[in-house]
């Protein structure tokens, strides 16, 4: 019964470049959240998705951030352009669409994809 | 004021004792909390979850709620080395349940 799979678990990018982070909710969940996590400023909420669907994106920088939730494959966040600040850890979290109007399902978290910007 | 606040630590108890970690909120509409547990490198770990005023107990975790005050709090009984670890307090704001408001979390060293 896997969990939430994110890759790659660890991605070095040139300022300038793009990076892809990807990924596969649990089993059953179609609801997904990306968060990032700085050292100094904790976990901050980035966006919700469901299927083909972006619900809530108010935590993602205007310019340089999206992310998509296909109907196949995984949920991507894409960053164009990376900056040293964008170095972070980034976790996907995903719960079932069952429990999506019930306050108290909780979050299962992936391992998280750690990016660092040279 | 931050939305979600915690001592940041680092809190040091014995092996055995009570470990006692405070998060204050800031949205009086708030209706559910969290306590997740992170290690260092990894990602966060659901400990407890609560809604209603008063305790509830789960091994050896307590999690306590006060809305009036605006206070969760998490007490680790007979503590371990293992629970070595940063605690995080979430919180959803009020009518938007997807979205977990976190504090900067409290680091808690258990001495053997």
């Amino acid at each position: 019964n896997a969990g939430v799979m994110q890759n790659p678990r660890h991605l070095v990018r040139r300022r300038g470049q793009e990076a892809r982070l990807r990924c596969s909710p649990m089993k059953g969940h179609s609801h997904v959240y990306w968060y990032r996590q700085l050292p100094e400023e904790g976990l901050k909420f980035m966006v919700y998705l469901q299927k083909e669907n972006i619900i809530d994106e108010s935590g993602m920088p205007k310019e340089r951030f999206s992310a998509e939730f296909p109907k196949e494959g995984p949920s991507i966040l894409r960053i164009q352009q990376v900056v040293r600040g964008d170095s972070a850890a980034y976790f996907c979290a995903s719960s079932p669409s069952t429990q999506a109007s019930s306050y108290n399902s909780p979050l299962h978290f992936g391992n998280g994809t750690r990016l660092t910007v040279t | 004021q931050k939305e979600v606040e915690q001592n940041s630590g680092p809190l040091s108890v014995p092996e055995g004792a009570i470990a006692s970690l405070n998060c204050t909120y800031s949205d009086r509409g708030s209706q559910s909390f969290f306590w997740y547990r992170q290690y260092s490198g990894k990602s966060p770990e659901l400990i407890m979850s609560i809604y209603s005023n008063g305790d509830k107990e789960d091994g050896r975790f307590t999690a306590q709620l006060n809305k009036a005050s605006q206070y969760v709090s998490l007490l680790i009984r007979d503590s371990q080395p293992s629970d070595s670890a940063t605690y995080l307090c979430a919180v959803p704001p009020a009518g938007n349940n997807r979205k977990l408001i976190w504090g900067l979390g409290t680091s808690l060293a258990v001495n053997p």
